[in-house]
């Protein structure tokens, strides 16, 4: 059963600094991976969508990277400002069908 | 395209009632899924279908939960009788089964609270 794993829980950063999200998946065998952000009270966002034969996707001031053989996955946000305070939640696709498996979310603040 | 389209937004409701969540996919998308939010258990699947036709209803916690999907552009999940320990969000999310399949499109939820 696919487990996925994102460190730290919650993170804390002034405006205008490079951060790096982590997420861990413990079957290698996945069909893509994907980033979403939630904001309070609402629902979620996709916000990088990376195939397993792919190493990283670009959007604006977001990185994703992917490495299957490790198991893991990254989220860059470069120059952080206070808008980007949200959940970010990691999602992992399963080969065989359209189900995803989701981390439990990293909490972001960042602070003016 | 309006995204994932959901009703009600928020709902209130005793203990014993029933209560009926609707979702309208988006259009061309032939995947449909139902998904629990808490504090305590974070995101989970309840259930899904392709086709209109329920794949995997295994997250379904008990029989109190029922969901439909008559056609392409409609489903509901239904809780009956409604249990205080059911208040959650309950998003709604499609997808297209191609090349991006997982590629889930989220509605902005229902809020329930069972009183």
């Amino acid at each position: 059963k696919q487990e996925v794993t994102q460190i730290p829980a919650a993170l804390s950063v002034p405006e205008g600094e490079n951060l790096v999200l982590n997420c861990s998946f413990t079957d290698s065998a996945i069909y893509n991976l994907q980033w979403f952000r939630q904001d309070p009270g609402k629902g979620l966002t996709s916000l990088l969508l990376i195939q397993s034969s792919q190493r990283e996707q670009t959007s604006g001031r977001l990185n994703a990277s992917l490495d299957k053989s490790s198991g893991r996955s990254t989220l860059y946000i470069a120059a952080s400002q206070p808008g980007d305070s949200a959940t970010y939640l990691c999602a992992v696709g399963e080969t065989s069908g359209s189900r995803l498996t989701f981390g439990e979310g990293t909490q972001l603040t960042v602070n003016p | 395209d309006a995204g994932v389209i959901q009703s009600p937004r928020h709902e209130v409701t005793e203990m014993g009632q029933e209560v009926t969540l609707r979702c309208k996919p988006i259009s061309g998308h032939d995947y449909l899924f139902w998904y629990r939010q808490t504090m305590m258990r974070g995101l989970e699947l309840l259930i899904y279908f392709n086709n209109n036709v329920p794949i995997d209803d295994s997250g379904m916690p008990e029989d109190r939960f029922s969901a439909k999907m008559p056609n392409a552009s409609f489903s509901t999940l239904k809780i009956q009788p409604s249990e205080p320990r059911d208040s959650a969000v309950y998003f709604c999310a499609s997808s297209w089964g191609g090349r991006r399949r997982n590629e889930q499109f989220f509605g902005p939820g229902t809020r329930l609270t069972v009183l």
